[in-house]
């Protein structure tokens, strides 16, 4: 069985602070998708990752898949309140994906 | 350009009951995916399709069956409830092998409890 462990699992900071959130495993994955969900609603994909080594950037978020591919991380630059959710790692492979558990981010103003 | 939507948003059952659960894309995407969302434990895949008139199992298949009659809709069906199914239910679709990624694109979710 596929696992993705994310770490930490909630981080709670204040804004303008920056922060790294982890995604790992011992697979793996073919891409792997970060995805960002606010309460009640589903997740929504924010980037993907296919080769080991990649780094993308989005506005103030940086992601990095391992040269490995079997791990990535998202790092967000001076946090701001509406960055505030749950953030979701998940490694495709063989038409399916693997969710990690999340990590919820709070940014206090 | 609806993108994922499924029906019901809410759902209350008692211990027993049946019911169905539609999930409809808009995208032509050939795969579609049915997870199911607990506090602190992330999303659980219950059953997916590869395509019309496919389905496979998930990660926490059992309660649960699934058919995929025509390609934009995927209907997740509970024969009989349980109070461990009181969960969030998203359901999902991707390109799959024809984009390669599997970036997928979620519903808004239904919430069901079952008495």
């Amino acid at each position: 069985t596929q696992l993705l462990e994310q770490s930490p699992q909630f981080l709670s900071i204040q804004e303008g602070e920056n922060l790294t959130v982890y995604c790992n495993s011992s697979s793996v994955f073919s891409s792997l998708q970060w995805y960002r969900q606010e309460p009640g609603e589903g997740p929504v994909l924010l980037v993907t990752v296919v080769t080991g080594g990649e780094v993308k950037k989005l506005k103030r978020l940086t992601f990095q898949f391992g040269d490995a591919r079997k791990d990535s991380s998202l790092h967000i630059t001076a946090a701001q309140p509406g960055d505030t959710g749950l953030y979701l790692c998940a490694g495709a492979r063989a038409g399916k994906s693997t969710f990690g558990d999340g990590t919820t981010l709070t940014v206090k103003p | 350009n609806a993108g994922v939507t499924q029906t019901p948003k809410f759902r209350v059952l008692k211990t027993g009951q049946s019911m169905t659960l539609l999930c409809a894309q808009d995208m032509n995407h050939e795969y579609m995916y049915w997870y199911r969302q607990d506090p602190g434990m992330g999303l659980r895949l219950i059953h997916y399709s590869v395509g019309e008139g496919t389905t496979a199992k998930g990660e926490v298949p059992d309660g649960y069956n699934v058919s995929r009659l025509k390609k934009q809709n995927f209907l997740l069906g509970l024969e009989s409830a349980a109070p461990s199914q009181t969960s969030v239910y998203f359901c999902a679709s991707s390109y799959g092998l024809a984009g390669g990624l599997y970036e997928q694109y979620f519903g808004p979710g239904t919430r069901l409890t079952v008495t």
